[in-house]
């Protein structure tokens, strides 16, 4: 079936510098994705979406990437600070109203002080 | 409000237990899902819930029993749970496929 999964499943960065978490889909016909971050104990919070229509979007010290040729997604946080350790998700919404948001596999981003 | 409310935070039954995890949500969502989540693992769907009426069961287990008493509150029932049902019990709710939001969870450990 279709399915959205993830490179690396652990990063450890230091304080300060960039992360880049990768994600691939496999559903050539999605028009959306969304990135989560998932802190120990707590549920997935939105950090950033993109639609198929742009490569880049840009939020705060966050840039999603999105290649459509090799169906590749990519979040960039600049500066990473320790609260950004967590667990982040690519998620990919349903096309049909009420259907399943589908999760990739997760990578677990560590940054050391 | 954009929230996502869960309750209880934490839950520990007995596997003879019958308890009930809550959620609500004042966004206007009309849809609402149940996921489960095991450790290092990503969420992983049971229900979905469109305008109040189940539509999609993932093959879940009959002693998990949602339902939906209206367009702002979600209830799993839970009986005769055994242990390896512990995990983080997720809410979320979407308008139009867009605006996905989660809860923070039930912690539910089976004993």
């Amino acid at each position: 079936g279709e399915s959205v999964g993830l490179h690396l499943p652990t990063l450890s960065v230091q304080e300060g510098d960039n992360s880049i978490i990768n994600c691939a889909y496999s559903n050539s016909a999605s028009d959306y994705f969304i990135w989560y971050k998932q802190e120990s104990g707590k549920g997935p919070q939105f950090i950033i979406d993109i639609r198929s229509n742009m490569d880049k979007r840009q939020g705060q010290r966050v840039t999603v990437l999105l290649n459509k040729t090799v169906k590749h997604l990519s979040l960039q946080i600049a500066a990473t600070q320790p609260g950004d350790s967590a667990v982040y998700f690519c998620a990919e919404p349903p096309m049909e109203y009420g259907n399943k948001l589908v999760f990739g596999a997760g990578t677990i981003l560590r940054v050391k002080s | 409000d954009t929230e996502v409310t869960q309750t209880p935070k934490h839950l520990v039954m007995g596997m003879t237990n019958k308890k009930s995890l809550k959620c609500e949500q004042h966004m206007g969502h009309r849809a609402m899902y149940w996921y489960k989540q095991k450790a290092k693992k990503p969420p992983e769907l049971m229900f979905v819930y469109s305008y109040e009426k189940l539509s999609i069961n993932e093959s879940v287990p009959s002693r998990f029993s949602p339902e939906c008493p209206n367009s702002s509150l979600l209830n799993l029932h839970l009986h005769a749970l055994q242990p390896e049902d512990s995990a983080l019990y997720l809410c979320a709710s979407s308008q139009d496929g867009r605006g996905w939001t989660f809860g923070s969870g039930t912690r539910l450990t089976v004993v």
